[in-house]
């Protein structure tokens, strides 16, 4: 099992561009989530989606959207970079559909920089 | 404890000696706890949880301990391990839901040889 994969481990951006970070995992869980991670601040959440079908917007939505592609599959996109979003972004999952597990995965992050 | 600003807190032990790191949380509705280890460049790692019901939890060197009363969650760490050096941060399930944790902002554990 990889677990939580990402791709691209890096980025450059020039301000304007868009990307997108892809995030994939293999434990067959039901929810997956994005993150950043700023300097001195918690992660901060972005989006989730707490079952294959659904999206929903997390404390941080703002320049971004998200795709669940299929039940492995959680993408995020930047239509427009811009230098506040320049971050480590981490994709997460978890199967809190059996009540019993809650704790979420991480994926190795992707390190953006918009110049 | 948690950080303020943009400097971590940091908690410097020598090696073989056991580690302690705190950490207050916010919501006493929160129902499930998790302890994660994030060393430089990577992603967060989970170590050991524990559900509201319970006051101790032991894994493998480590444990955590929950103190619901003052809302206070600590993490021991025994045989501290130059390894070990890294980024801890708790988080919380807060507001009853299956899907959302709260984080913490960590504290830095400089393990010395």
């Amino acid at each position: 099992n990889a677990g939580v994969t990402q791709t691209p481990k890096f980025q450059v951006l020039k301000t304007g561009q868009s990307m997108t970070l892809q995030c994939a995992q293999d434990m067959n869980h039901n929810s997956m989530y994005w993150y950043r991670q700023d300097p001195g601040m918690g992660l901060r959440l972005i989006y989730y989606s707490a079952s294959e079908g659904t999206t929903d917007k997390g404390e941080v939505p703002n320049g971004y959207n998200v795709s669940r592609l299929n039940k492995r599959e959680f993408s995020l996109r930047l239509e427009s970079a811009a230098p506040s979003q320049t971050s480590v972004y981490f994709c997460a999952s978890s199967n809190p559909a059996t009540g019993l597990e809650e704790t979420q995965y991480f994926g190795p992050g992707t390190r953006l920089l918009v110049l | 404890g948690e950080s303020v600003g943009l400097h971590l807190p940091t908690l410097s032990v020598q090696e073989g000696d056991n580690s302690i790191i705190n950490c207050a949380y916010s919501n006493s509705a929160s129902d499930y706890f998790i302890w994660y280890k994030q060393e430089s460049g990577k992603g967060p790692q989970f170590i050991i949880d524990i559900r509201s019901n319970m006051d101790k939890r032991q894994g493998q060197r480590v444990t955590v301990l929950l103190n619901k009363t003052v809302k206070h969650l600590s993490l021991q760490i025994a045989a501290t391990q130059p390894g070990d050096s890294a980024v801890y941060f708790c988080a919380e399930n807060s507001g009853g839901s299956n899907y959302k944790l709260t984080f913490g902002k960590g504290t830095l554990l400089t393990v010395n040889p």
